[in-house]
């Protein structure tokens, strides 16, 4: 099956420096993929959408500045928490899409990113 | 706009009977519906999807879901839960194209009792 990867899996970092966590569609090419960022115990809040080749498409709310989204190739992804204040900790999520034969479209999610900023 | 209602924030059955977990939906247009579950510090896992055709979907580990037009539901099922299947269920509601995103449900908590 179609499988995304996240990493790190899990990173401290001190309050003002930038953090890069990279998301990975292993065995399908992926055009797209999404940003999500979960709170504890609430659902998933998209905060971008990732189009390869192109400029990210942002959430409303969600400062493009602060979360710098590469979509530079097929299979990857990146968001990078710029300047990172503890406001920033957070469960981060990707998600690739894949267009299978037949049309049908599914994402399919990494398997997230806890970030601490102290 | 499109919403995902999950009427259920916690759900504990014991194991081995049957369980449902309620989803509705508001969609203009036909839509792809998905149950993702999470267990706790992971991400999601894809269990079924429901595009067109046979309105009952099955998935993997055993779920089965039915797709109501007339009711706007997409409720999840399983015939006899296992312990293992104690964890956070979301449905979720999307189009078809390069536009289109998700809209999750807040999610299921199921908890399974020996």
């Amino acid at each position: 099956g179609a499988v995304v990867s996240q990493h790190p899996s899990r990173v401290i970092c001190k309050s003002g420096t930038s953090v890069k966590i990279e998301c990975r569609s292993l065995d399908f090419q992926a055009t797209t993929m999404f940003w999500y960022r979960q709170f504890p115990k609430q659902s998933l809040m998209l905060m971008a959408t990732s189009n390869e080749g192109s400029k990210a498409t942002y959430e409303q709310g969600v400062e493009k500045d602060k979360f710098l989204i590469n979509h530079a190739s097929l299979t990857l992804s990146t968001l990078t928490v710029t300047s990172a204040h503890p406001e920033d900790s957070s469960f981060y999520i990707c998600s690739a899409r894949d267009w299978a034969s037949g049309g049908t479209d599914t994402q399919y999610f990494g398997p997230g990113t806890r970030l601490t900023v102290l | 706009a499109q919403s995902v209602t999950q009427p259920d924030i916690h759900i504990t059955v014991s194991e081995g009977a049957s369980l449902e977990l309620r989803c509705n939906y508001s969609y203009g247009a036909t839509p792809y519906l998905f149950w993702y579950v999470q267990s706790p510090g992971q991400g999601l896992q894809l269990l079924l999807k429901y595009f067109s055709g046979d309105t009952l979907v099955q998935g993997i580990k055993g779920f089965e879901a039915e797709f109501k037009r007339s009711q706007s539901s997409f409720n999840l099922r399983k015939p006899s839960v296992h312990w293992s299947d104690a964890a956070e269920y979301f449905c979720a509601v999307g189009g078809i194209g390069t536009a289109s995103k998700l809209t999750f449900g807040t999610g299921t908590r199921l908890q399974v009792t020996l």
